[in-house]
């Protein structure tokens, strides 16, 4: 099993462009989540999904978008991206919500904006 | 508001036994997670506690007081590579992890 994959690993973009992430997980997990890790701050959730076809905004939704429409599979979307948009990505996913809800992350997307 | 403080950084030397505080403020509470990240690298899941009391898992240990708003990490015999961040989270009411800034442990030979 790989567990949870992203792609890319690292990219930069500058200022405007857009761009796609990519999770994917291999443990028929129904809830898959995107968050932003920036130094001094704890992650923050931006978007996260309850089952194929749902989304629901989190923390910082702003200046993302998401579509889940495969189970395995959650994309992250910025569709004009700003320097405040500079930081790490990570995927996770779990098998179900509920009080013991073990989060399984992928490796991360380091993405710069210049 | 929602507020998680963990210290920013601890130094320990190996062999040593090194404790990680974090105390939150969160509306509702259904759980506290300790999660372990190299640098570089994913969170990965190390312990939950939902009720009062030590769980014990191998050299790690967290505690959990909900009428205090607190939890440790112990973390015994440290070996070199422990030398992580380490990330405390709580579930809320609604079912989100609200996540402390992490704890940087670095350990000394």
């Amino acid at each position: 099993n790989a567990g949870v994959t992203q792609t890319p690993k690292f990219r930069v973009l500058k200022t405007g462009q857009s761009m796609t992430l990519l999770c994917a997980q291999d443990m028929n997990h129904e809830y898959m989540y995107w968050y932003r890790q920036d130094p001094g701050m704890g992650l923050r959730l931006i978007h996260y999904s309850v089952g194929e076809g749902t989304t629901a905004k989190g923390e910082v939704p702003d200046g993302y978008n998401v579509s889940r429409l495969k189970k395995q599979n959650f994309l992250l979307g910025l569709e004009s991206a700003a320097p405040s948009q500079t930081s790490v990505y990570f995927c996770a996913s779990s098998q179900r919500e509920g009080a013991y809800n073990e989060q399984f992350f992928g490796p991360g997307t380091r993405l710069t904006v210049l | 508001g929602q507020n998680i403080d963990q210290p920013t950084e601890m130094t320990a030397t190996e062999g040593a036994i090194v404790q990680i505080n974090c105390t939150y403020q969160t509306s509702g509470f259904n759980g506290l997670f300790w999660y372990q990240q190299h640098a570089g690298e994913a969170p990965t899941f190390l312990s939950y506690n939902v009720l009062d009391g030590l769980e014990e898992k191998g050299r790690f240990s967290s505690f959990l007081s909900r009428s205090k708003g607190y939890s440790y990490l112990l973390l015994k015999e440290l070996q070199m590579k422990d030398s992580a961040s380490y990330l405390c989270a709580v579930m809320d009411s609604n079912y989100q992890l609200i996540w402390g800034a992490g704890t940087k442990l670095i350990i000394k030979p």
